[in-house]
């Protein structure tokens, strides 16, 4: 599977947006790129996944490069309840499951 | 019904008991799939059944023996566990690569003694 990138940790202030980046300069052209958080003590949730295009739903948005080898998950106004550790994964093809990397840690400050 | 049902939501099992976790869907996902969580890390891929059938076995051991009885359930059965075995077991559904994201369930807290 190809790999993803993500920073450790960030920082953010409630009610301001959050742009969370993950490279993937390694991902292949059938490629999904999906994003999933996890609040401690819970299963991943899915929030939004995307191919070419740019992708919003109610959570969040997804801002693909043109290129392909970075997106970055955009939440437009950040609660508290928006803690937790954010999932970049790409999904290659056939039923394969995700492979989870480290992922982010979004710190939410009141 | 789009959840993923796990139970129970927490075990202990001694190092010689057989227990099962029990996993159910009813969204009509096609492949569904077994992970385990250590503390602070992230989910491990074990297992993947598409459809009904088992795919993927991640060189798991054989103390974990996964079963799909149906389209629905997915049952993971448990046997001479040890200690380093306790972590979060969690399931996961799809319907399709690309067509939705994954459902997870909330996870079986296990802890072995």
């Amino acid at each position: 599977d190809a790999k993803t990138t993500q920073p450790n940790s960030m920082e953010s202030n409630e009610e301001e947006p959050v742009h969370l980046p993950c490279n993937h300069s390694t991902i292949s052209g059938t490629d999904y790129i999906h994003w999933y958080r996890q609040l401690p003590s819970q299963g991943p949730e899915y929030v939004i996944h995307g191919l070419t295009s740019n992708v919003n739903n109610r959570m969040a948005s997804l801002a693909i490069a043109e290129d392909r080898k970075s997106s970055t998950l955009i939440l437009h106004r950040a609660t508290l309840r928006d803690a937790a550790v954010y999932y970049c994964i790409l999904e290659g093809g056939g039923a394969d499951g995700l492979t989870f990397g480290k992922g982010t840690h979004l710190i939410i400050q009141p | 019904d789009t959840e993923v049902t796990q139970t129970p939501k927490h075990l202990v099992m001694g190092m010689t008991n057989k227990k099962s976790l029990k996993c159910e869907q009813h969204m009509g996902h096609r492949a569904m799939y077994w992970y385990k969580q250590k503390a602070k890390k992230p989910p491990e891929l074990m297992f993947v059944y598409s459809y009904e059938k088992l795919s993927i076995n991640e060189s798991v051991p054989s103390r974990f023996s996964p079963e799909c009885p149906n389209s629905s359930l997915l049952n993971l059965h448990l046997h001479a566990l040890q200690p380093e075995d306790s972590a979060l077991y969690l399931c996961a559904s799809s319907q399709g690569r690309g067509r939705h994201g994954y459902t997870f369930g909330s996870g079986t807290r296990l802890t072995v003694v």
